[in-house]
């Protein structure tokens, strides 16, 4: 296991279209976040998974995205209705529960690119 | 509530020179504060992080940051900046105000190493 997947790297899709993103994390990370991020701005926070609940959803979610992770590995995130303003990088990160010196914390993926034209 | 303050926009500095890339922060809890690094269309690479210990951090490429507790601020150096250094650097702090313990970032420095 080398790291956090993603895919797709890159995605055009016509508003008012569905698409879906996966994320793999790494194996023994219990914890998975995704994040989006726009044009010149830093990453923002979307939602959380522990094992598969999701506990906690950003205000920046709205009824247009949802988020799973079924078996508590891989997760998935679903916006329904694309609008040109859902375009951005979205981001999938994987943490332990605990954080310590000897582990990075957090690890991203490469993210994917959406574009709603 | 968290935040995290990253005061340039855009930082140039010559091949083989010093670079610092400023961060401060505020925060609830404990300050657990990162640096990540994002080339073009790329997702973020861990730097460093501090938790505890030493204020003094070592990280990856040649990296290092300075807690500092008074000035809240945790400034990313390298003694000697590379031409390939050049990316955009991203400060974060743990967000203690949600369960999820996400991270928070700033906005983003573009650091751009001149030949």
């Amino acid at each position: 296991d080398t790291g956090v997947s993603q895919d797709p790297r890159h995605k055009i899709t016509k508003r008012g279209q569905n698409v879906t993103f996966r994320c793999d994390p790494i194996s023994e990370h219990n914890r998975l976040y995704w994040y989006r991020q726009t044009l010149g701005q830093g990453p923002e926070f979307l939602t959380y998974f522990q094992n598969e609940a999701q506990l906690e959803k950003s205000r920046l979610l709205s009824d247009r995205f949802s988020a799973e992770r079924p078996k508590g590995s891989f997760s998935t995130l679903e916006i329904q209705r694309t609008e040109q303003g859902d375009s951005a990088m979205y981001l999938c990160a994987s943490s332990p529960t605990g954080f310590s010196p000897s582990n990075y914390g957090y690890t991203f993926g490469s993210g994917t690119r959406l574009t709603v034209v | 509530a968290q935040s995290v303050a990253q005061p340039e926009d855009q930082v140039n500095v010559a091949e083989g020179n010093p670079l610092t890339v400023k961060c401060t922060y505020s925060v609830s809890g404990n300050p657990y504060l990162f640096w990540y690094v994002q080339y073009p269309n790329r997702g973020l690479q861990f730097l460093l992080k501090y938790i505890t210990g030493d204020n003094l951090v070592k990280g990856s490429y040649g990296f290092e940051a300075e807690f500092n507790k008074s000035q809240t601020s945790f400034h990313l150096k390298k003694p000697s900046a590379l031409v390939s250094d050049s990316a955009l650097y991203f400060c974060a702090v743990r967000d203690w105000g949600t369960g999820a313990n996400n991270l928070f970032f700033g906005t983003g420095t573009r650091l751009t190493v001149i030949p």
